[in-house]
């Protein structure tokens, strides 16, 4: 079935480095979300994006979508102890109205 | 506003037992999704439902089920349940667009233990 990998599993940085992680389709994406999850805590929603080749900023945090909308990275600057957690894709594909989480990216930072 | 609120916190249940777990959606929100979340893997999908009806279903047995309500809250039914059902719910309430979903806001989740 249809599913997204996201690389990779675990990134450990020291504060002030910069950080990625990665979702692909085999298949082209309708949408993709990034979510992030404390320990402990339920994922929060960050970014929506739809259109192919789109990019979203926030603050340090960067978005990006493939052009062929069937890849899709988050790019933090910077990092910050309070960036740690976990960070989830979440995608969907034009058939189906399912959306399918990656396996998440945990993210610990070294003050 | 409150968020979206998820009932019981914490249960623990024996095999073949059977469980209802509730979620009530931001107000406002008419769309509610139920994951299902082991410890270190990302939420798996069961469910979505808009305005009463079932828009989406994941990969899961027919022992789940769930109902959402004229109020817009929703129910998610296991029955039978397993050893492997130990996991996280996580219910999300979202609003619907035309062409797509927009973001989900996840409640605190219900633990489910099974022994």
């Amino acid at each position: 079935g249809q599913q997204v990998m996201q690389i990779p599993q675990y990134q450990h940085v020291q504060e002030g480095e910069d950080f990625t992680t990665y979702c692909n389709s085999s298949t082209t994406l309708s949408n993709i979300q990034w979510y992030k999850q404390r320990p402990g805590g339920h994922p929060v929603f960050l970014i929506q994006l739809v259109k192919s080749g789109e990019v979203k900023k926030q603050k340090r945090l960067t978005f990006q979508f493939g052009e062929a909308k069937k890849n899709s990275s988050l790019h933090i600057t910077a990092t910050q102890t309070t960036d740690v957690g976990t960070y989830f894709c979440a995608a969907r594909w034009y058939n189906n109205n399912d959306m399918r989480f990656g396996a998440g990216t945990r993210l610990t930072v070294k003050p | 506003d409150a968020g979206v609120t998820q009932s019981p916190t914490h249960l623990i249940k024996t095999r073949g037992q059977h469980v209802t777990l509730r979620c009530s959606p931001i107000s406002g929100h008419k769309s509610v999704s139920w994951y299902q979340q082991v410890l270190g893997q990302g939420p798996q999908f069961i469910f979505q439902y808009y305005e009463k009806e079932e828009r989406g279903r994941g990969n899961f047995p027919d022992r789940f089920s769930a109902r959402q309500f004229p109020n817009y809250s929703s129910e998610l039914n296991v029955n039978a349940l397993l050893l492997g059902d130990s996991a996280l719910y996580l219910c999300a309430s979202s609003l619907l667009l035309a062409g797509g979903w927009y973001e989900q806001y996840f409640g605190p989740g219900t633990r489910l233990t099974v022994t």
